[in-house]
């Protein structure tokens, strides 16, 4: 059975950091591209960053690149999403999702169930 | 990269069809072939409902199909039940970005 399990949310100051992690069971991690995908509360789905299986390629939004960086270790099957300098609109539920080979291409096909990033003074 | 355009809302009665319109311009939707399409009850991950336009994953049902034309993916809902009442998006691999979702829509079944 396919499972993700994010983990790492939380209460944090403007410009602060967290790390936050997506661990995956239930299938070959490394042949899978990986993204994240926020929700901010009462908001529609925002694409934040994806990576490919092997971790070679990384992609951003225009919103965050240049303060998240995405990687993985395939072998502990983990992606994780490290944000820095978080703003207020920052705030959001984030997801992980399994995608296909290619980044955006044939969608998320499996998702975590989500951990909430709170950045208030 | 802006997101796709949307309804904001959609309606039907249970076992009518209903179809959400999901916008986007040449450089997304009008481009490629991988427009998704995914169905989020509140409080919940979204799930896919629809991938590369209009194939469907193991386990959803037939009376969700999706087609494309131009710059304008649709996404139709037949025989209309009480558990699509949910919000529905899309998204599409883009030339800048790989990704953007549309803007969402809300359905109600009356």
């Amino acid at each position: 059975e396919v499972q993700l399990l994010e983990s790492g949310g939380g209460l944090v100051q403007p410009g602060g950091s967290l790390r936050l992690s997506c661990a995956a069971s239930g299938f070959t991690f490394s042949s899978y591209a990986m993204s994240w995908v926020r929700q901010a509360p009462g908001k529609g789905l925002e694409w934040v960053s994806g990576i490919s299986g092997s971790g070679g390629s990384p992609y951003y939004a225009d919103s965050v690149r240049g303060r998240f960086i995405i990687s993985r270790d395939n072998s502990r099957n983990t992606l994780y999403l490290r944000m820095n300098s978080l703003r207020a609109e920052d705030t959001a539920v984030y997801y992980c999702a399994r995608e296909g080979v290619i980044v955006g291409a044939t969608g998320g096909d499996y998702w975590g169930q989500g951990t909430l990033v709170t950045v208030s003074s | 990269q802006s997101a796709l355009t949307q309804p904001a809302s959609v309606s039907g009665s249970p076992g009518q069809s209903i179809t959400i319109s999901c916008t986007g311009t040449s450089s997304d939707v009008g481009a490629y072939n991988y427009v998704s399409w995914y169905r989020q009850h509140p409080g919940k991950a979204p799930k896919l409902m629809i991938y590369e336009v209009s194939n469907r994953p193991s386990g959803v049902p037939d009376r969700f199909s999706g087609s494309k034309s131009g710059n304008t993916a649709s996404l139709t809902i037949s025989g209309l039940q009480a558990e699509d009442e949910a919000d529905y998006y899309c998204s599409s691999y883009t030339s800048t970005s790989p990704s953007v979702f549309g803007t969402g829509t809300q359905v109600a079944v009356l």
